[in-house]
């Protein structure tokens, strides 16, 4: 089975533009979330989407967004962007059957963002 | 609200020593607890889990943690570490949805020859 992918995989932006970050689940798995990791703050969440539907929410600002399509494939967009979201962009999909030792987390590699 | 505290930033071990990584967690229920693994450049590899049960959970590459309610500490221990190991380590613990899960900062190991 094909892991968790994520496009692109390297992406430079300046201040003030949007980008939007693409990230495919492991086939069969319905939940997707997405974390941010700086230096800084670490590993943070940002959202989690299940059936298109957004089931949690980080405390991040509006400018992040993100979305889910009927084929579990998810997107996160970042309008406006700022210095500070230089960062590491991690997506992890999981199974969600409802019992939870399915419920467990498998990353992909991350697209590293940098804003100038 | 959960939270996550790996006391150690870094941590130093000869190959072949044994290892142990702290984690302590507050939570205020029975918590979901895990080990990941990260290489540079990498996303995060799951090591264990723990959901319920055994309080003493064996994971990939030889690693194993054991669950202390009493303490709300889910340490990662090995008995002989690799170089192969050097890596940075994160523990998370995670609500009834695991798609939402608290990390710690992350201990980074490095393994001296």
């Amino acid at each position: 089975k094909a892991g968790v992918t994520q496009t692109p995989r390297y992406l430079i932006k300046t201040r003030g533009q949007q980008v939007t970050l693409s990230c495919s689940p492991i086939s069969g798995h319905r939940s997707v979330s997405w974390y941010q990791q700086t230096p800084g703050q670490g590993l943070q969440f940002l959202f989690e989407y299940f059936s298109e539907t957004q089931r949690n929410k980080g405390n991040f600002p509006g400018r992040f967004s993100g979305r889910q399509f009927s084929n579990s494939r998810s997107e996160m967009n970042v309008s406006t962007l700022e210095l500070g979201d230089s960062a590491l962009y991690l997506c992890a999909s999981s199974y969600v059957s409802g019992g939870p030792s399915t419920d467990t987390q498998y990353f992909g590699p991350g697209t590293r963002l940098t804003v100038l | 609200a959960q939270s996550v505290t790996q006391p150690d930033i870094h941590i130093t071990v000869s190959e072949g020593a044994s290892l142990e990584l702290r984690c302590n967690y507050s939570y205020g229920a029975t918590p979901y607890l895990f080990w990941y693994v990260q290489s540079p450049g990498q996303g995060l590899q799951l090591l264990l889990k723990y959901f319920s049960g055994d309080t003493l959970v064996q994971g990939i590459k030889g690693f194993e943690a054991e669950f202390k309610r009493s303490q709300s500490s889910f340490n990662l221990r090995k008995p002989s570490v690799h170089w192969s190991d050097a890596a940075e380590y994160f523990c998370a613990v995670g609500a009834q949805s695991a798609g939402k899960s608290t990390f710690g900062d992350g201990t980074t190991l490095t393994v001296k020859p």
